[in-house]
């Protein structure tokens, strides 16, 4: 399995309450991605990194950012949680071979009230 | 957009049939896998495939890529419980870009 952790797992926070996100990988791997999952949208990208300091955006990104200062730790930050935004969060990493294969993390479920 | 559809979206059979998850889009991919998702954790790439008309076996399971690589196909021989879950397809328009993902396939085998 590939050594990729979440933190938090679960999280209850309000709105308009800021919230971080930490997808943390022991593979070295160049490529990291934020995924939400919802019933009936399947996985939606938010962000993905390309390299330490390299990020960009995905189809869902309004409302999210994120920092890669490091090659192991990728960071999403809601700035100012949304009920829109209770979600289950996974991040992935990818070699970016040109299979482009992903490894996925174990998930975050963050519900906003 | 969804440009991946996943047909049939939830699937329910006895233990010992055989079925078929359909991947189908109007694009071309480079590559394409398939995941199999169980409650509360994520995905866990069961194949990749990249040459058109490539067929992959697993087991019990068949992956085919699509001529075109358009399509691809997931055939499942016997199935067991243990097969119940989420299956996804997801495609790579080129190297080391995104992967757009179908909304998924829900299966349940019923011992």
């Amino acid at each position: 399995d590939a050594g990729i952790t979440q933190s938090p797992r679960h999280k209850v926070t309000e709105t308009g309450t800021p919230v971080t996100l930490r997808c943390h990988q022991t593979e070295n791997h160049r490529y990291m991605y934020w995924y939400r999952q919802d019933p009936g949208h399947g996985l939606r990208l938010i962000h993905y990194s390309y390299g330490v300091k390299d990020t960009d955006k995905g189809e869902v990104s309004d409302g999210y950012s994120v920092s890669r200062s490091k090659t192991e730790d990728f960071l999403l930050t809601l700035e100012s949680a949304t009920s829109s935004q209770t979600s289950v969060y996974f991040c992935a990493i990818s070699t970016g071979t040109r299979s482009a294969e992903q490894y996925f993390g174990p998930g975050t479920r963050l519900t906003v009230t | 957009t969804q440009l991946l559809e996943q047909s049939p979206q939830f699937l329910s059979i006895q233990e010992g049939e055989n079925l078929t998850v359909y991947c189908n889009s109007s694009s071309v991919f480079s590559s394409l896998q398939w995941y199999r998702q169980e409650p509360g954790e994520g995905p866990v790439l069961l194949v990749t495939v990249v040459t058109g008309g490539e067929v992959k076996k697993l087991k019990r399971l068949t992956f085919q890529f699509g001529d075109a690589r358009k399509d691809s196909s997931l055939h499942i021989t016997a199935a067991q419980p243990g097969d119940t879950g989420l299956y996804l397809c997801a495609g790579a328009r080129t190297s080391g870009s995104r992967l757009t993902f179908g909304e998924g396939t829900q299966l349940t085998v019923n011992p």
